[in-house]
């Protein structure tokens, strides 16, 4: 079975400060990953997503993910925070074919002037 | 605009008595879904429907029940024998082909006293 564990549930900076919000997973085959975002009272947005190809994905909002199959992480970064990023952050897999995501737990990103 | 719908954002409901959230799209995508969304637990996936009058069970479907009668919509029922229905509850949808980007709505925050 997958699972993805999300290392920390609150990550505080201070803006402009550089970011990493962490996720690790467990599988055995090929997965897919994901970065999905949440702001205050909202659904989940997609924020960016690996499937194939180059590990290092990107989003427009200039947050990117690097896949690490040795280490079996997809961790989230962002070189200069605004106060506008402040929003929980869900990394997810999807094992190729399964006909559903898995969820981490969570990070709530909190940015402080 | 193509979007999901959820309705409505806030429901309150007294214990033993059942209570149907509403999910719309007009995305014409085939699949949908069903999490609930606890503090610090992520999202957990309810049910899920990848075409119409077909549903699976997801982790945690005990308490609830799903029917999926037209493409467009996904009502959720939270019945009495649900033991601890008060969370926030999000739908989502995805297309056949792409089942893990999924588009989600803006969730119900269900209470239940």
């Amino acid at each position: 079975a997958q699972s993805v564990t999300q290392l920390d549930s609150q990550v505080p900076v201070f803006e402009e400060a550089p970011v990493e919000l962490r996720c690790n997973y467990s599988s055995s085959v090929s997965v897919y990953l994901f970065w999905y975002v949440q702001y205050p009272n909202q659904g989940l947005q997609l924020l960016l997503k690996y499937l194939s190809g180059s590990t290092l994905v990107e989003s427009i909002n200039g947050f990117e993910a690097e896949f690490n199959k040795s280490q079996t992480s997809f961790h989230l970064r962002k070189p200069s925070v605004h106060i506008s990023d402040t929003a929980e952050y869900f990394c997810a897999v999807s094992r190729g074919g399964a006909q559903k995501l898995v969820f981490g737990q969570g990070t709530r990103l909190t940015i402080n002037p | 605009d193509g979007g999901i719908t959820q309705s409505p954002k806030y429901l309150f409901r007294k214990e033993g008595q059942n209570v149907t959230l509403s999910c719309e799209q007009n995305l014409n995508h085939d699949a949908m879904y069903w999490y609930r969304q606890d503090p610090g637990q992520g999202l957990r996936l309810i049910y899920y429907s990848q075409i119409v009058n077909d549903f699976q069970k997801g982790d945690i479907a005990e308490g609830y029940s799903v029917s999926r009668e037209k493409k467009e919509s996904f009502p959720l029922t939270v019945t009495s024998a649900q033991k601890n229905p008060t969370a926030f509850y999000l739908c989502a949808s995805s297309s056949q082909g792409q089942i893990y980007e999924q588009y989600f709505g803006p969730g119900t925050r269900l209470t239940v006293t």
